[in-house]
């Protein structure tokens, strides 16, 4: 079946860090592949998606490229500020398998001034 | 520019007693889910429906009960609440099962 692996946190990094969150999928199918996060007390919003191989897809300085030959979607962003703080997750949805999102467990991200 | 509502926000409930969470979407989604999320184990499909009239289980649909009443309307129903079912609901909806969902706020539910 389909299934997402994350990296497990917490990350905590330093204000203008370099961030790389690994994230690598099983499926069966051709899946679209997302990165959600979510601030605290709140629900989740896309950050960005891809929806074919070699797509890369960017967002607020994120970017993540799925590679089909690794089945990755890691997401990366230069320089980490403050309100980065979140936890991020990654997603895949399988269209010729009909199924619903797939996400994670999660990464939490703690960036200090 | 609502789009995916959950109400309540918050509850309690007593082991036992029974609760249903709304959820409304005003963005003309054909496909609506509900998932929880539960401390390290990432969000969790419950049920969803890929379209009006159609609802189906997902991975941890035990103890749970929906009805998607219209295009808009999505609920989730615990007949009889069990401290297991203490997480935080979010509701989401896409415009079809492949595509990206938009989620509500989250409801938090404590059963004791």
């Amino acid at each position: 079946g389909n299934s997402v692996t994350q990296m497990e946190g917490p990350v905590t990094l330093s204000e203008e860090a370099f961030l790389t969150i690994n994230c690598t999928y099983t499926a069966t199918g051709y899946p679209s592949l997302f990165w959600y996060v979510q601030y605290p007390g709140e629900g989740l919003q896309l950050l960005l998606k891809a929806t074919k191989a070699d797509d890369k897809g960017s967002n607020k300085g994120f970017e993540a490229t799925y590679r089909k030959e690794t089945t990755s979607f890691h997401l990366e962003k230069g320089s980490v500020q403050v309100s980065d703080s979140a936890v991020y997750f990654c997603a895949l949805s399988d269209s010729q398998a009909g199924t619903a999102l797939i996400f994670g467990k999660g990464t939490t991200l703690s960036v200090s001034s | 520019n609502a789009g995916v509502t959950q109400t309540p926000k918050f509850q309690v409930l007593k082991t036992g007693q029974s609760m249903t969470l709304q959820c409304a979407q005003d963005m003309n989604h054909n496909s609506m889910y509900w998932y929880r999320q539960d401390p390290g184990m990432g969000l969790r499909l419950i049920y969803y429906s890929a379209s009006e009239g159609t609802t189906d289980k997902g991975e941890v649909p035990n103890g749970y009960n929906v009805s998607r009443l219209n295009k808009r309307e999505f609920s989730l129903r615990l007949e009889s609440a069990a401290p297991s079912q203490t997480s935080v609901y979010f509701c989401a909806s896409s415009v079809t099962m492949n595509t990206e969902a938009f989620f509500g706020q989250g409801t938090r539910l404590t059963v004791v």
